[in-house]
């Protein structure tokens, strides 16, 4: 597809829960981000992928939380034993490397998170 | 400590008006801004950036103005139309970088008929 898709759409879980959430990114973007966004909250970042590796994981809340991009091009967010606090839309988004790109980013529509 | 602030989370403007949404950031390595807009159930689509070199970049009904020394950007929309209702976010970056952008908490525009 042209855009960032995301799958699933809306999620409902149990507290306690493990959950995955996908993204595939615009093709030929090398960097890939995960973005949280809160209710009433600008996006918040979480990590950000530069092809495989995980150039900043810094935004990952805790240990709960991983991602991970074998290939280069899908990517994971992965959570473990959820909390309510953890609902929230999870963006995803890709953009082109160098400075030509302007480090503009392209979202995808998002994964609705909730905990129940 | 946020360090991308919009501080009017809300904006309701007559159709065929302008629109001013304002944004500051306290972070003085920033160098490359970027506006966002977000409908509903929708992620956020980009829609105009500026870098540090400039002062004012326009697309259309839609420019942005950079005060490097207020640290300070608004986002103007010239004529303002009721398509435009929306939720806009301010962005911050370092560029060439590919570093993380980091936003606002959104202002929300409304554009009444």
């Amino acid at each position: 597809g042209a855009g960032v898709s995301q799958t699933p759409s809306n999620k409902v879980t149990e507290k306690g829960k493990y959950v995955e959430l996908r993204c595939d990114p615009i093709s030929g973007h090398t960097a890939l981000y995960w973005y949280r966004q809160s209710l009433g909250q600008g996006p918040e970042f979480l990590i950000y992928f530069q092809g495989t590796g995980a150039a900043d994981d810094s935004g990952l809340p805790n240990d709960r939380f991983f991602a991970v991009r074998p290939e280069g091009s899908v990517s994971t967010l992965k959570i473990q034993r959820t909390e309510r606090g953890d609902s929230a839309v999870y963006l995803c988004a890709s953009s082109e490397t160098g400075v030509l790109s302007g480090n503009t980013i392209y979202f995808g529509e998002g994964s609705w998170l909730t905990v129940v | 400590d946020q360090q991308v602030k919009q501080n009017s989370p809300s904006l309701s403007v007559q159709e065929g008006r302008i629109s001013i949404l304002n944004c500051d950031y306290t972070n003085s390595m920033f160098d490359y801004f970027l506006w966002y807009k977000k409908y509903p159930a929708e992620g956020p689509t980009f829609l105009i950036s500026i870098s540090s070199i400039k002062d004012k970049n326009e697309d259309g009904r839609f420019t942005v103005f950079l005060n490097k020394s207020a640290k300070h950007l608004s986002l103007h929309i010239v004529p303002s139309q009721p398509g435009d209702s929306a939720v806009y976010f301010c962005a911050a970056s370092k560029l060439g970088g590919n570093t993380p952008l980091v936003f606002g908490k959104g202002t929300r525009l409304s554009v009444i008929a």
